[in-house]
């Protein structure tokens, strides 16, 4: 069984368009994040999000806009890709915010062309 | 935020016991350190949590000095497996989540 989720795995698209990543945890955890990952290998957090609630929100585009339906999914929508969005990202759950154990999902390689 | 430094890079020989250490000078009171293992094309993988003094389990030791600025991640007898990325993590509450820049071990056979 899979713990952390995401969908898809490989994404390769033009700029400007739109696109969407998912991710689902079936840990029952409460919190759940987006990490970016660029070529240089840095991980950054920009949305967690706590029983369905935005908790952080780091400095990240508008155009990035996480979307959790029930506390088990966190989607993250991109408008008008550019081409400074390509990075690998993660999701992650854990059973709360803060020194909480993250459970991270394999990654979606996001290529923007 | 408690910003983290860490080595780059370590190399090591098969069989030798690395330690990697990472900086935290702005740690808060209630913030923990937690050490993640990443190999390529896969999410970060957590590998031991301490809040001071001396943490061990079944892969590493996690050593942290009182005044918990810093941070020593300790794997006895390295194998060519556990050549990856360690990141160093120090969190605690809401708005405290920040990842090492991480140090890429090389394990040399």
């Amino acid at each position: 069984d899979t713990a952390v989720s995401q969908t898809p795995k490989y994404l390769v698209t033009q700029m400007g368009n739109d696109k969407s990543i998912k991710c689902e945890q079936n840990l029952g955890h409460d919190t759940m994040y987006w990490y970016k990952q660029d070529s240089k290998k840095f991980l950054k957090i920009m949305f967690s999000y706590n029983n369905k609630e935005l908790i952080i929100n780091e400095t990240v585009p508008n155009r990035f806009s996480p979307k959790s339906p029930d506390k088990a999914h966190l989607n993250l929508h991109i408008n008008s890709l550019e081409l400074g969005d390509s990075a690998v990202y993660f999701c992650a759950s854990s059973q709360a915010q803060g020194q909480e154990t993250q459970y991270f999902g394999p990654g979606t390689r996001l290529l923007v062309l | 935020l408690a910003k983290t430094t860490q080595p780059i890079s370590m190399d090591s020989y098969e069989g030798q016991e690395v330690n990697i250490t990472c900086s935290h000078n702005n740690i808060a009171t209630n913030d923990y350190i937690t050490w993640y293992q990443q190999f390529p094309s896969q999410g970060p993988r957590f590998i031991i949590q301490g809040y001071k003094t001396k943490v061990t389990n079944e892969v590493a030791s996690l050593f942290i000095p009182a005044d918990r600025k810093s941070s020593t991640l300790s794997l006895p007898r390295v194998s060519l497996s556990d050549t990856a990325v360690y990141y160093c993590l120090v969190s605690g509450g809401y708005q405290k989540v920040t990842f090492g820049t991480g140090t890429k071990l090389q394990v040399i056979p």
